[in-house]
């Protein structure tokens, strides 16, 4: 079956500019996960979603950073007003919840200039 | 604050010797271990995991080793393929919401 899905691969942004992250996790996956990855560092929790539950948002760096999940599937991860340290891997996960295993997606690469 | 340390960025191993990744911890509460292998370009993927009420779990050439009482688990890999050259990450967890606590990473390079 389909894995789990980001888009885009890539992504270059101006500074300051607002920036769309999206995510299609496993069908069937109630738990989704939202990392950063920077340079030569570990992943970094930003986001967590379980079923209808409030999202555990512990992990978002600042208030420019938000992520929605609609439907219990798709998910955007969203930077206003970007900033060079936000540049780094995002990664995105999902899982059956009520298991350790997270299952990746390929990352989305944001380069802010 | 890093509860979750690999302390060796890469690590050189020649083929068909055995890697040995390390990973050290600092919350007692942890109660699962996994280890993830991740090539450039693409998301990490699972590679074998350990609760810790066990101190061995083998899998293939993949042995992960814990030791509660020195806070510290290990992967074995042998014999090493140049296949197994990627980024290894350590994570843990001990929360009843299964998030993961992830540390650096470790290059794992195999010489041929």
């Amino acid at each position: 079956g389909a894995g789990v899905s980001q888009s885009p691969s890539n992504k270059v942004t101006e500074k300051g500019k607002d920036v769309e992250l999206r995510c299609d996790p496993i069908s069937g996956h109630t738990a989704l996960y939202w990392y950063r990855q920077s340079l030569g560092q570990g992943l970094e929790f930003l986001i967590y979603f379980q079923g209808n539950s409030a999202p555990d948002k512990s992990g978002l760096p600042s208030d420019r950073f938000s992520a929605e999940r609609t439907g219990g599937s798709v998910s955007t991860l969203t930077i206003q007003r970007t900033q060079q340290e936000d540049s780094a891997v995002y990664l995105c996960a999902s899982n059956r919840g009520g298991y350790y295993e997270q299952f990746f997606g390929p990352g989305t690469r944001l380069t802010v200039l | 604050d890093q509860q979750v340390k690999q302390n060796s960025p890469s690590l050189s191993v020649q083929e068909g010797r055995i890697s040995i990744l390390n990973c050290d911890y600092t919350n007692s509460m942890f109660d699962y271990f996994l280890w993830y292998k991740k090539y450039p370009a693409e998301g990490p993927t699972f590679l074998i995991s350990i609760s810790s009420i066990k101190d061995k779990n083998e899998d293939g050439r993949f042995t992960v080793f814990l030791n509660k009482s020195a806070k510290h688990l290990s992967l074995h890999i042998v014999p090493s393929q140049p296949g197994d050259s990627a980024v290894y990450f350590c994570a843990a967890s001990g929360g009843s919401n299964y998030q993961l606590i992830w540390g650096a990473g470790t290059k794992l390079i195999i010489k041929p």
